[in-house]
């Protein structure tokens, strides 16, 4: 059982560049959601799905989009990478928000020059 | 306006000893918490978990205790081994609706349990 698998797991852009963080689950899980960490800011929701073809905001939207084709995938793009989106990006799947928790990944070091 | 509150960015304790990590939040909306744990290169691991009807959640090790009428939390480790450091992470859900899904962190704080 793979959990939650996150690629890649570093990656440097040039500023303007575009680019998929990809996240795949093999839990059937219907909640899916994408976070990153800061220094000293915890970690804050990008965007989130509640199951195939549903996504929303959360609190750090801008300059993101995602997708969600199928149960298993959530793809994050970066449309036109800033150094402010470097970060590290946490992907999360869950069958509900209460029990068990979310389930995370092991993150994608992203850093954008 | 930050919800949730982790005011100690770091513990230090020895091993054996109680770690006793604190939470505070704002919203009273909050009904469900949760701990993470959180290894230097890795994703943060569900630990222990509360709803807001229940005032004391304990497993093995780990107990997370909620005090509503002071908006705070916190996560008991009994007894502390050198594996239990880590950042260690609040979170907290709102109830009804959309906002299920959604979790609100705190900043986290590091502990250090010495040998």
């Amino acid at each position: 059982n793979a959990g939650v698998t996150q690629t890649p797991k570093f990656q440097v852009l040039k500023t303007g560049q575009s680019m998929t963080l990809q996240c795949a689950q093999d839990m059937n899980h219907e909640y899916m959601s994408w976070y990153r960490q800061d220094p000293g800011m915890g970690l804050r929701l990008i965007h989130y799905s509640v199951g195939a073809g549903i996504t929303d905001q959360g609190e750090v939207p801008n300059g993101y989009n995602v997708s969600r084709s199928t149960t298993e995938d959530f793809p994050l793009r970066l449309l036109s990478a800033a150094p402010s989106q470097t970060s590290v990006y946490f992907c999360a799947s869950s069958y509900s928000r209460g029990r068990g928790g979310y389930t995370f990944g092991s993150g994608t070091r992203l850093t954008v020059v | 306006d930050q919800q949730v509150k982790q005011n100690s960015p770091s513990l230090s304790v020895q091993e054996g000893r109680i770690s006793i990590l604190n939470c505070d939040y704002t919203n009273s909306m909050f009904d469900y918490f949760l701990w993470y744990k959180k290894y230097p290169a890795e994703g943060p691991t569900f630990l222990i978990s509360i709803s807001s009807i229940k005032d004391k959640n304990e497993d093995g090790r780990f107990t997370v205790f909620l005090n509503k009428s002071a908006k705070h939390l916190s996560l008991h480790i009994v007894p502390s081994q050198p594996g239990d450091s880590a950042v260690y992470f609040c979170a907290a859900s709102l109830r009804g609706g959309g906002s299920n899904y959604k979790l609100t962190f705190g900043k986290g704080t590091l502990l250090t349990v010495n040998p």
